[in-house]
């Protein structure tokens, strides 16, 4: 069983579109992130979320907004979607917060494509 | 914040130990040493990580000095699956659970 999931794998979407991508783990985390990995290869973290509630927002543009349904889930929707949101946005979780030593577990990559 | 640097590229041969340094001049004393990597289009994996001490895993072996502003990371017997890209992280701060990637070094693995 893959430990963190996301959906779809590949998205092809025009400009101006709404997509989500969905995110779920097994593991019992309580927290979960969404990174950014740009054409240059940079990853970026994007948001974190501990038991539903937000800890982390980065300078995102508000067209970015992540839902927690429960802790085991993290959606990513975006609104209006420009060519430079084109990337690979990469969920993960880790066990516990405030702890220092817990590892993060990525999921495998939504590429995104913005044409 | 804690900054890292890797060399952008390391060649090994398959069967031989891959050492990647890293160098953490600022770190303060109770941020950890984290290694990470990612193989080409998949999500980074946890390798190890440590504070002060040397640690060992079934992956790896993580070297740190004893000043902590350097560590390195060893592949006791690099196969060509080891081929990727290796991120060496610092936490940004205590308590907290953002991990900043840099550049990272990309090792390859040769026959």
């Amino acid at each position: 069983d893959t430990a963190v999931s996301q959906t779809p794998k590949y998205l092809v979407t025009q400009m101006g579109n709404d997509k989500s991508i969905k995110c779920e783990q097994n593991l019992g985390h309580d927290t979960m992130y969404w990174y950014k990995q740009d054409s240059k290869k940079f990853l970026k973290i994007m948001f974190s979320y501990n038991n539903k509630e937000l800890i982390i927002n980065e300078t995102v543009p508000n067209r970015f907004s992540p839902k927690s349904p429960d802790k085991a889930h993290l959606n990513l929707h975006i609104n209006s979607l420009e060519l430079g949101d084109s990337a690979v946005y990469f969920c993960a979780s880790s066990p516990r917060t405030h702890l220092s030593g817990n590892t993060i577990y990525f999921g495998e990559g939504s590429w995104l494509t913005v044409v | 914040d804690a900054k890292t640097t890797q060399p952008p590229s390391m060649d090994c041969a398959e069967g031989r130990a891959a050492n990647l340094p890293c160098n953490h001049s600022t770190i303060s004393g109770n941020e950890y040493v984290y290694w990470y990597r990612q193989i080409h289009s998949q999500g980074p994996q946890y390798i190890i990580h440590g504070l002060k001490n040397n640690e060992t895993n079934e992956m790896a072996s993580l070297i740190i000095t004893e000043d902590r502003k350097s560590s390195t990371l060893i592949l006791p017997h690099a196969t060509l699956r080891d081929t990727a890209v290796y991120y060496c992280i610092v936490r940004v701060a205590p308590n907290t659970d953002k991990l900043i990637f840099g550049t990272g070094t990309r090792l390859q693995v040769f026959p």
